[in-house]
């Protein structure tokens, strides 16, 4: 059984350009979640899908963000205009029930 | 200050070392989970836990849910066990809150 891949593995943008960030999670799992790990500190939830209805995006930083599960397989990050402070190492998990979860090996995003 | 908390945040070991990695948290939770990050690597379950003790090879975890603490103990390290050690736990909803990790290093 495939694991949860994320794509890109490493992405370097400049400040104020477009970055989406893709993550296929194992087949059958509803349920979708987003993390973030900014330089030295503990990773973060940023949101949880259930199919493709949003269960909970008090994470999200700001509207900057847009996160979508259209159809509820894939789903994709899209940070628009990027800033400096979204950089870090974007994870992706994925699982069945509410118990345990299926990491990616994340995205690393490094705004310059 | 964070919900959970790790210690310490880095150890370094002799092959053969008996370790232990501690975790506090401060909410009520439905369950902790040890995970397990390898440089460049992805993050891997190791363990969940709600109650009681699980051990798995030389990895050995524990949980008091009356004094809200967690330990993950590793018997004979091995070089390959160098690695980031997290732990996280969910409260009430499904999202995984984390503890800031611990970066193992084993020396041969």
């Amino acid at each position: 059984e495939a694991g949860v891949t994320q794509f890109p593995s490493h992405s370097v943008i400049e400040k104020g350009q477009t970055v989406t960030l893709r993550c296929d999670p194992i087949s059958g799992h509803d349920n979708l979640y987003w993390y973030r790990r900014v330089m030295g500190k503990e990773i973060k939830f940023l949101l949880h899908f259930v199919k493709e209805s949003k269960q909970d995006e008090s994470g999200m930083p700001n509207n900057r963000f847009l996160a979508e599960r259209t159809g509820g397989t894939y789903s994709t990050l899209k940070v628009q205009p990027a800033e400096l402070e979204d950089s870090g190492v974007y994870f992706c998990a994925s699982s069945q029930t509410s118990n345990e979860q299926f990491f990616g090996p994340g995205t690393r995003l490094t705004v310059l | 200050k964070n919900e959970v908390e790790q210690s310490p945040q880095n150890l370094t070991a002799q092959e053969g070392e008996f370790i232990t990695i501690n975790c506090s948290y401060s909410v009520g939770i439905s369950a902790l989970h040890w995970l397990q990050q390898h440089p460049g690597g992805g993050i891997v379950s190791l363990f969940m836990l709600s109650s009681g003790k699980k051990k798995h090879g030389r990895l050995i975890a524990t949980i008091n849910i009356q004094e809200k603490h967690s330990s993950l103990h590793i018997t004979a390290s091995h070089p390959r066990d160098s690695a980031v050690y997290i732990c996280a736990v969910t409260s009430g909803t499904y999202k995984y809150i984390f503890g800031t990790g611990t970066r193992l290093k084993v020396l041969a």
